[in-house]
C-alpha cells in the first residue's frame, strides 16, 4: 500500500514571500499521479497543482510549483510571492496510474497548516 | 463554477434519526464517486467507493449497515447515516472522477448528532 507523509504540521511564512512544503511517499509502482490540494477555512478541496511521474518536467501553475524527484519519492510545493488567500491547510496526495475504479482513489498525507503574515 | 454540488453543508440532527447526504456531479457523468470522513484538523479518511449502478466498496472498519451508500445515477450519490449518534459527528465530504488522474470535492457537510 502506498503511504503519503509530510512532515510539517505547520508552516507560516510572511506575505509576498516564497514558501516550501515537504512531502515524501512510499510505493512501488512506476506510475502514479501526485497533487496538492488546498482546504481553506471553507473547507472546500481545492486542487493546486498534479504531476504525472512519467513526466520529468515539473509542474507548474502560476506561483505554484512543485519539485519532483522521483527517485527520492519526494514532492514539494513552493508558492512564491506568498499572499494572504494562500493560508490554508495543504494536503498532499497519491494516486496510481491505474484505470480500475477502485485505483483512481487517493491517498492523503496528513496536511501543512500554511499561515500567511501581513 | 462548481462541478459537484453536495447537501446539506450542515445538518443538526437528534440521535438515533437517520441523516442523508446527498453528492451530484453536476456536468459531468460520474461512474465513481467517493466518500470522505474528516475530523478536525485532519486529514481525509476514505470511508468509500461509491459505484453507479452496483454495490458500494467500504474501507476496513467502515460499518456498512452505518454508513448506507446509494449510487443510483450516474450524477447522484447519497451517504446516509443511520441511526446517528454523537460519535457519528463529524465532516463528510463527496468527491468525483471525472478523468482518471483528477478528483473534484463537494463542499462538505458538517454533521453534528445531539
Amino acid at each position: 500500500a502506498q503511504t503519503v507523509t509530510q512532515s510539517q504540521p505547520e508552516m507560516s511564512v510572511q506575505e509576498a514571500e516564497t514558501v516550501t512544503l515537504s512531502c515524501t511517499y512510499d510505493t512501488s509502482e512506476s506510475d502514479y499521479y501526485l497533487f496538492w490540494y488546498k482546504q481553506p477555512p471553507s473547507r472546500q478541496m481545492i486542487l493546486v497543482i498534479r504531476q504525472e511521474a512519467y513526466k520529468q518536467q515539473n509542474a507548474t501553475e502560476n506561483r505554484f510549483s512543485v519539485n519532483f524527484q522521483k527517485a527520492a519519492k519526494s514532492f514539494s510545493l513552493k508558492i512564491s510571492d506568498s499572499q494572504l488567500g494562500d493560508a490554508a491547510m495543504y494536503f498532499c496526495a497519491y494516486r496510481s496510474f491505474g484505470g480500475h475504479a477502485s485505483g483512481s482513489r487517493l491517498t492523503f498525507g496528513e496536511g501543512t497548516q500554511l499561515t500567511v503574515n501581513p | 463554477g462548481a462541478v459537484v454540488s453536495q447537501h446539506p453543508s450542515r445538518v443538526i440532527c437528534k440521535s438515533g434519526t437517520s441523516v442523508k447526504i446527498e453528492c451530484r456531479s453536476l456536468d459531468f457523468q460520474a461512474t465513481t464517486m467517493f466518500w470522505y470522513r474528516q475530523f478536525p484538523k485532519k486529514s481525509l479518511m476514505l470511508m468509500a467507493t461509491s459505484n453507479e449502478g452496483s454495490k458500494a466498496t467500504y474501507e476496513q472498519g467502515v460499518e456498512k449497515d452505518k454508513f448506507l451508500i446509494n449510487h443510483a445515477s450516474l450524477t447522484l450519490s447519497t451517504l446516509t447515516v443511520t441511526s446517528a449518534h454523537p460519535e457519528d459527528s463529524s465532516f463528510y465530504i463527496c468527491s468525483v472522477s471525472i478523468a482518471k488522474n483528477i478528483q473534484y470535492f463537494g463542499a462538505g457537510t458538517r454533521l453534528s448528532v445531539l
